[in-house]
């Protein structure tokens, strides 16, 4: 079973808040993503990591933040929550010893009010 | 047109029936993926595949390099297979996502 934890696992918050969606593996991978899943339809990068101090933006604009200062751990950052952030919000990690597999976290449902 | 075609999207079966799953793609890939995402949300790995055939239990995977095909067998399908499975190809290092297709399986 793939060790990686995602946290809050659901959050309802007001319009204009901030917060950070937390993740972490303990297979000490190298690369690290978020994906944004809307309901029914397909997983879209938002960002990912090559490894510690590397971030990059992914194919889906976001106006989220990430930040990458240990291996394990790859948090999600909102600084002004709007409605139109609400979706499922997806971390994976993979290492290139297993081929790039990725393993999946549980996920976040956010809705923001 | 996606660049990762799966079809049916929404297929319901019978308990016991034989499912099959089928994913196009139009670029060139160093893998094919298959992974199941639970009503939860959750999301687990079910193969990787370059080549070839893969099983696992009931569930079989095939591809096929020179069609840009592969296909997800379920044998003995049993309700606890519903689900969404979704197909995704490894191109120039990212990932490539298949829309999914929502299986439900009867009792």
């Amino acid at each position: 079973e793939a060790d990686i934890y995602q946290t809050p696992r659901y959050l309802v918050i007001g319009t204009g808040k901030k917060i950070t969606l937390e993740c972490s593996q303990t297979m000490g991978h190298d690369k690290m993503y978020w994906y944004q899943q809307d309901p029914g339809m397909e997983l879209h990068l938002i960002h990912y990591s090559y490894g510690v101090n590397s971030t990059e933006k992914g194919d889906l604009s976001s106006e989220s933040t990430v930040s990458r200062i240990r291996t394990e751990h790859f948090p999600l950052t909102l600084e002004s929550a709007r409605p139109s952030h609400t979706s499922q919000y997806l971390c994976a990690s993979s290492d290139g010893a297993s081929g790039n597999e990725q393993f999946f976290g549980p996920g976040t449902r956010l809705t923001v009010l | 047109k996606n660049e990762v075609e799966q079809s049916p999207q929404n297929l319901t079966a019978q308990e016991g029936e034989f499912i099959t799953i089928n994913c196009s793609y139009s670029v060139g890939i160093s893998a094919l993926h298959w992974l199941q995402q639970h009503p939860g949300g959750g999301i687990v790995s079910l193969f990787m595949l370059s080549s070839g055939k893969k099983k696992h239990g009931r569930l079989i995977a095939t591809i096929n390099i020179q069609e840009k095909h592969s296909s997800l067998h379920i044998t003995a399908s049993h309700p606890r297979d519903s689900a969404v499975y979704i197909c995704a190809v490894r191109s120039n290092y990212q990932l490539i996502w298949g829309a999914g297709t929502k299986l439900i399986i009867k009792p």
